[in-house]
């Protein structure tokens, strides 16, 4: 079974503050794919980045930053120099190359205040 | 990416009523889904739209009370039936494209409220 752990509910950082969203999952397949997603308080669901299992090569683009470990399963999401507008509802994916099942953790909150 | 549409964007409905929502992809899809998010939850997959054949329901979801169709490879529907207050959600299509690397875009949601 496939199973994805956001362990951090919610958390509060100040403007400016680097802040990072854990991320730990299970599978038994030997390939994969991880996905981040950003849900802001309008609702919809925002694409921001594609892991395929055998690509361990850390990712950054812009402030956002990633880092896929598979020796530990797992897939943080680090902000750097966080803004207001990040403030958001972030979820953590895993689908598996067979099904096409996109399986979500439970979403990790982060509020940024000014 | 794509351009995903939904409609409506929201809508509060009476219990024992129906409704339908649909969703339009301006792009060619490999894979179709809808999705659930009840308040304050996570995402749940309610099934799988086939293009032309039944949908294929996760565990806990029927047909009886979300059919679906998807009658071409951009556009299907899902029918919330027989509405009561717990079917209150937001309710997400989303897809995989044709092109691309296997990306997973979603609609911008249904904002369902069941009175």
């Amino acid at each position: 079974a496939q199973k994805v752990t956001q362990a951090q509910t919610e958390i509060s950082v100040v403007e400016k503050e680097d802040v990072t969203l854990d991320c730990v999952y299970e599978t038994r397949d030997t390939t994969y794919y991880l996905f981040w997603y950003k849900q802001p308080p309008s609702g919809e669901l925002v694409f921001l980045i594609r892991r395929n299992s055998f690509d361990e090569q850390n990712e950054i683009s812009g402030r956002y930053s990633w880092n896929f470990q598979k020796s530990t399963s797992s897939f943080n999401f680090t902000i750097t120099a966080s803004q207001v507008v990040d403030s958001a509802v972030y979820f953590c994916a895993l689908r598996n190359t067979g099904f096409q099942k996109l399986v979500f953790g439970t979403g990790t909150r982060l509020l940024v205040s000014p | 990416s794509a351009v995903i549409s939904q409609k409506p964007s929201r809508d509060i409905c009476q219990r024992g009523t129906s409704l339908t929502i649909q969703c339009q992809v301006d792009s060619q899809v490999t894979m179709m889904f809808w999705y659930r998010q009840q308040p304050g939850q996570s995402l749940t997959l309610i099934a799988t739209a086939n293009q032309g054949s039944e949908a294929t329901y996760e565990s806990g979801f029927v047909i009886d009370k979300f059919p679906i169709s998807r009658p071409n490879l951009t556009f299907s529907t899902l029918t919330v039936s027989n509405m009561s207050p717990e079917d209150s959600s937001i309710y997400l299509c989303s897809v995989v494209l044709t092109s691309g690397m296997n990306e997973q875009f979603f609609g911008p949601g249904t904002r369902l409220t069941v009175l």
